[in-house]
């Protein structure tokens, strides 16, 4: 149980392109949703937290509208990443928590490869 | 401010036994997370400790001193495909995840 899936795994863009990427959390129902972006070597730094039917947090550091959230469903969140530049290529990867504000593994996707040219 | 420290890079043989150090400063506590990453993909989930002492699940354990801020991994019986990182995580009084920046664990035949 608690499988969370990502789509598409890879995927290669030109600068300037916007770029969707989905979350879904497959066996379960996502209350909290997590985006985390991770350079290579580096750690996983979060992005936003977003919860079903309210707008995402933002981390600091993190443009709102340069990387649109949505978290419509309790099985989909969706990463709109808007005019993508050379500097937004990374491992973006999607978690899933079955509660608001309360101490629940987050349960990881299997991630998203994006190269921006 | 917050802060997760765990060493970079460890290296251990097969068969083997290998600790993990994680140590912590959060404001509040609401249990701390291992998880394993291979390169290129998503971390998994190890294991959950909020209160003190060792848990322990087959090859893996871990440990947590909650006065001490401080927790570790315990692998027995390495194998090659223990190689990864691993990544400890604090849930703060927020229930937000603070990430350490991984532990590079290479294991040798």
């Amino acid at each position: 149980g608690a499988v969370v899936s990502q789509h598409p795994s890879r995927v290669i863009c030109k600068s300037g392109t916007s770029v969707k990427i989905e979350c879904r959390s497959l066996d379960f129902q996502a209350t909290t949703m997590f985006w985390y972006r991770q350079f290579p070597k580096q750690s996983l730094m979060l992005m936003a937290t977003s919860n079903e039917g309210s707008k995402a947090t933002y981390e600091q550091g993190v443009e709102k509208d340069k990387f649109l959230i949505n978290h419509a469903s309790l099985t989909l969140s969706t990463l709109t990443v808007t005019s993508a530049h050379p500097e937004d290529s990374s491992f973006y990867i999607c978690s899933a928590s079955r509660l608001a504000g309360g101490p629940d593994e987050q349960f990881f996707g299997p991630g998203t490869r994006l190269t921006v040219l | 401010g917050q802060n997760i420290d765990q060493p970079t890079e460890m290296t251990a043989t097969e068969g083997a036994i290998v600790q993990i150090n994680c140590t912590y400063q959060t404001s509040g506590f609401n249990g701390l997370f291992w998880y394993q990453q291979h390169a290129g993909e998503a971390p998994t989930f190890l294991s959950y400790n909020v209160l003190d002492g060792l848990e322990e699940k087959g090859r893996f354990s871990s440990f947590l001193s909650r006065s001490k801020g401080y927790s570790y991994l315990l692998l027995k019986e390495l194998q090659m495909k223990d190689s990864a990182s691993y990544l400890c995580a604090v849930m703060d009084s927020n229930y937000q995840l603070i990430w350490g920046a991984g532990t590079k664990l290479i294991i040798k035949p």
